[in-house]
């Protein structure tokens, strides 16, 4: 079982549709990453999280320590939005280095 | 403000060729710095990672090898390319373990 799991590993929406991408996690953390990868490969920090809820424009990432799972909202989606979006923990077992989820595939459609 | 380089952006080397990956950061003192890879289709693999000048830590056992000469460079490096070393090669570069990371634009090495 991969520590950091994320679903669903493809998702096709139209565009303006409300989006959720999921992360359960099975280690303890310090903090959970929520990654934009763009289809040239770059890669951008979306959020750092260890409690609560944060919101920048369109994007609110939520996380439950005591559920160990996160989630990643869309809304009003673009397709812009367009991306692979990675999930990842830092891993206080691991001297608290990323580890990565396996990425949601996003494909927004106009 | 920091920014991150990474070069060159693509490139195609033959088995058994070798391999010089330059990462350097601008606008920060004593970065973590890390080298990860992306095979096709899969996710993020953490392959080394640098907490100070000459301190290089391996994740997997591979034909891959880092150095840090520099402060704010790091490098990636192999004596013979193999195919299975094809892939997505991004540097990324932190103030600390569990601090935000900020990535390179990455080098897509194709070994043919």
């Amino acid at each position: 079982k991969n520590e950091v799991e994320q679903s669903p590993q493809n998702l096709t929406a139209q565009e303006g549709e409300f989006i959720t991408i999921n992360c359960s996690y099975s280690v303890g953390i310090s903090a959970l990453h929520w990654l934009q990868q763009h289809p040239g490969g770059g890669i951008v920090s979306l959020f750092m999280l260890s409690s609560g809820k944060k919101k920048h424009g369109r994007l609110i990432a939520t996380i439950n320590i005591q559920e160990k799972h996160s989630s990643l909202h869309i809304t009003a989606s673009h397709p812009r939005d367009s991306a692979v979006y990675i999930c990842a923990v830092s891993n206080m077992e691991y001297g608290n280095k990323l580890v990565f989820g396996a990425g949601t595939i996003l494909r927004v459609k106009s | 403000s920091q920014t991150i380089h990474q070069w060159p952006a693509t490139l195609v080397q033959p088995v058994g060729s070798p391999l010089s990956l330059e990462c350097t950061v601008e606008g920060t003192s004593n970065p973590n710095l890390y080298w990860y890879r992306q095979a096709a289709g899969r996710g993020l693999q953490l392959l080394f990672y640098s907490v100070g000048i000459g301190q290089i830590s391996s994740e997997v056992p591979q034909n891959l090898s880092a150095s840090r000469p520099q402060d704010r460079q790091f490098i990636l490096s192999s004596k013979k390319l193999l195919l299975s070393d094809s892939g997505f090669y991004l540097c990324a570069w932190s103030s600390g373990f569990g601090n935000e990371q900020y990535f390179g634009p990455g080098t897509r090495l194709t070994v043919t």
